[in-house]
């Protein structure tokens, strides 16, 4: 059963650039979540995925925004950065809805550096 | 709305000492707690979850975890620690209904010595 992974593992950016970040959930999970975390601090949850739909979102801007595809793999993508948006960004896959199959899986996270 | 605190940001600890590492919540509704622990430059990984049924929960490596209501905590433990448990433990809370979102707290560092 192959994990949930992320790419790329580093990147850099300029301050006002774009950047697309991939997931590629657990296999057969439906549900995906994207968080961030900022260095000594506890994931932040940006939004969730569910078959396609945005199922619920944090406290973060509009600028933050994401896409899950058919075979549930996802995309996240930030605009015009800003120095604050470096951080570990951390995707996690679950089965879904159903509560005896809560269990959320994490990847190793894509470290974002914003110069 | 829903919030956990870890009340601790660094615990050290001997090696083969015990350890607990404390966490209470706010939520004004039922709850899923959870432990998840990552180490350096890697992911999180789940410890243990309480779903419901018994407040005791026991997880990978050794930790458990009790969940209290009264009290809004959810404590790991583990009776004696190695030096492979050096990392940082997350406490972290969802709602229990349908919608996923889940609150981490700011994460303690566990630190065995020698």
């Amino acid at each position: 059963e192959t994990g949930v992974t992320q790419s790329p593992t580093h990147l850099i950016k300029t301050r006002g650039q774009q950047v697309t970040l991939r997931c590629s959930s657990q296999s057969g999970h439906n549900t995906v979540s994207w968080y961030q975390q900022a260095l000594g601090q506890g994931p932040q949850f940006i939004f969730q995925y569910y078959r396609e739909e945005e199922n619920g979102r944090g406290n973060f801007p509009p600028r933050f925004s994401g896409l899950q595809f058919p075979n549930y793999s996802s995309e996240l993508n930030v605009n015009a950065l800003e120095l604050d948006d470096s951080a570990l960004y951390l995707c996690a896959s679950s089965l879904g809805m159903d509560r005896g199959r809560y269990e959320q899986y994490f990847g190793p996270g894509t470290r974002l550096t914003v110069t | 709305a829903q919030s956990v605190t870890q009340l601790d940001s660094q615990v050290p600890v001997f090696e083969e000492a015990p350890v607990e590492l404390r966490c209470n919540y706010s939520s004004s509704v039922s709850v899923y707690l959870f432990w998840y622990v990552q180490y350096p430059n890697q992911g999180l990984q789940l410890l243990l979850k309480y779903l419901s049924g018994s407040t005791l929960v026991k997880g990978i490596n050794g930790f458990e975890a009790e969940f209290n209501k009264s009290q809004t905590s959810f404590h790991l433990r583990k009776p004696s620690v190695h030096i492979s448990d050096t990392a940082e433990y997350f406490c972290a809370v969802s709602g229990s209904g349908g919608y996923q979102k889940v609150t981490f707290g700011t994460g303690t560092k566990l630190q065995v010595i020698p």
